[in-house]
């Protein structure tokens, strides 16, 4: 079955830097990835998709790659600010239809 | 409404009760996903409507645990002879078509006591 790991320990990053999330997967590649963020007590809002066939994708200060060869997926907030700070999910699609599944998330903490 | 409503968002109930957990979707929207989240864990799939049909109900975790969407649109999930371990929030997503965005509800927190 497929394995969705996403890095493990909560990332802290200074405003202003760059802050990179790690998606990677086991088993088949799934025909799209999708990154959500998650505020505590609130459900997942969804942030970008990125298709099989694409390598990049970018909206405002977000930018997701997504690389078949390594089964990964990477996330990229720039010029982070505090309010950046949530937790940020994964999700991937399951091969034999249109629900996705979840990695564990990863909190991120962007300190003033 | 503006977008996937739950009701009710808090549920406390007592080992052995019957729960329903209710979601109304956006409207128009095809699929219907219900996923389950335990603390510090990413939410785990439940089941899947397309339509009025459960696509996939494999997530459930046994036979206490039913969901129904009679008309295609608002969706039940039901849980009988509820277990201390079903304590978790209950999310409900909802989508326009394939492969394209899930707007989530808020969650039902449930806690069974």
């Amino acid at each position: 079955s497929q394995k969705i790991e996403q890095n493990s320990e909560a990332l802290n990053i200074q405003e202003g830097k760059t802050a990179t999330l790690t998606c990677n997967y086991t088993n088949y590649s799934p025909a799209y990835l999708q990154w959500y963020r998650q505020d505590p007590g609130r459900g997942p809002v969804f942030l970008l998709l990125i298709r099989e066939n694409e390598k990049e994708k970018r909206k405002e200060r977000l930018k997701v790659t997504f690389d078949t060869t390594l089964k990964q997926s990477l996330f990229h907030i720039t010029a982070s600010q505090p309010a950046d700070s949530a937790t940020y999910l994964c999700a991937l699609e399951r091969n034999t239809g249109n629900q996705f599944y979840f990695g564990t998330g990863t909190s991120l903490t962007v300190i003033p | 409404g503006a977008g996937v409503s739950q009701t009710p968002s808090n549920k406390v109930t007592e080992k052995g009760k019957y729960v329903e957990l209710r979601c109304d979707p956006i409207s128009g929207h095809t699929a219907l996903y219900w996923y389950r989240q335990s603390l510090g864990q990413g939410p785990e799939f439940l089941i899947y409507f397309q339509g009025t049909g459960a696509a996939d109900d494999s997530g459930l975790p046994n036979d206490r645990f039913f969901a129904v969407r009679p008309e295609g649109s608002v969706s039940t999930l039901k849980i009988q002879r509820t277990e201390r371990g079903d304590s978790a929030m209950y999310l409900c997503a909802s989508s326009l078509a394939e492969n394209t965005e899930a707007f989530f509800g808020q969650g039902t927190r449930l806690t069974v006591v």
